[in-house]
C-alpha cells in the first residue's frame, strides 16, 4: 500500500516569503498521477496542480509543482495573505487507487 | 459553469445508514466519474472510491468494502453515497467531487460544499 509523507506538518512564513511543500511517496508514484490541493477552513479542497506541474484551471503562477518517482514538491514563490491554508498531496494508481498525504499548515508568522 | 451542489446535514445514531447526495450541472454527468472523498473534524481527506455515471462501474477504497454504496440517476444528474453501519468514527463531512478525466487526469477538479454527517446516540 502507498502511503503519502507530506512535511513539514506546519511551515510558518510570512507575506512575500517562499514556500516549498514536500510530498513523499512510500513507493513510485506516475507523473500523471500526483496533484497538489488547497483547502481553507470551512470550505472544500480546490485542485491546485495535476500531472505533478501542470496548473488547474485559474491558479496563478506563483504556484508551481515538480519532482518524480517518490519526491514531489509544491513551490509558492511569493506568499499572498489568502494562501494560508492546508496543502495536501495525492496519488492515483497505486493500491488505495487513490489517496491523499497527511497534509502541510502553511501559517503565517 | 460545473457546480455539484449537496444535500443537507444529517444526524444519525449508531448502527443506522445514511444516503446523501449531490447534484451535478454545468457539464455532461455521463462523461466524468464523481468520486467521494471524507474528512473527519479536523483531519485529512480520506478517499471513499468513485463511481462512473457512464456504466454504474464502481471502485470502493478497501476501508468502506461492504459497507459503502455509490450509486447515480442520469435522469436527474445526481449522484449518492450510501453509508451503512455508522459509528461515531463516520462523523466527518463527506464531499463529492469530479474525476477529471480517470485515464488521463485523474485529479479532482471540482468538489461539492461537503455534507456534516453526525453520528451520535
Amino acid at each position: 500500500e502507498i502511503v503519502l509523507t507530506q512535511s513539514p506538518g506546519t511551515l510558518a512564513l510570512s507575506p512575500g516569503e517562499r514556500a516549498t511543500l514536500s510530498c513523499r511517496a512510500s513507493q513510485r508514484v506516475s507523473r500523471t498521477s500526483l496533484a497538489w490541493y488547497q483547502q481553507k477552513p470551512g470550505q472544500p479542497p480546490r485542485l491546485l496542480i495535476y500531472d505533478a506541474s501542470t496548473r488547474a484551471t485559474g491558479i496563478p503562477d506563483r504556484f508551481s509543482g515538480s519532482g518524480s518517482g517518490t519526491a514531489f514538491t509544491l513551490t509558492i514563490s511569493r506568499l499572498e495573505p489568502e494562501d494560508f491554508a492546508v496543502y495536501y498531496c495525492q496519488q492515483y494508481g497505486s493500491s488505495p487507487l487513490l489517496s491523499f498525504g497527511g497534509g502541510t499548515t502553511v501559517e503565517i508568522k | 459553469q460545473v457546480q455539484l451542489v449537496q444535500s443537507g446535514a444529517e444526524v444519525k445514531k449508531p448502527g443506522a445508514s445514511v444516503k446523501v447526495s449531490c447534484k451535478a450541472s454545468g457539464y455532461s454527468f455521463p462523461t466524468h466519474s464523481i468520486s467521494w472523498v471524507r474528512q473527519a473534524p479536523g483531519q485529512g481527506l480520506e478517499w471513499m472510491g468513485w463511481i462512473s455515471p457512464y456504466n454504474g462501474n464502481t471502485n470502493y477504497a478497501q476501508n468502506f468494502q461492504g459497507r459503502v454504496i455509490m450509486t447515480t440517476d442520469t435522469s436527474t444528474d445526481t449522484a449518492y453515497m450510501e453509508l451503512r453501519s455508522l459509528s461515531s468514527n463516520d462523523t466527518a463531512v463527506y464531499y463529492c467531487a469530479r474525476v477529471a478525466d480517470i485515464v488521463l487526469v485523474p485529479a479532482l477538479d471540482y468538489w461539492g460544499q461537503g455534507i456534516l454527517v453526525t453520528v451520535s446516540a
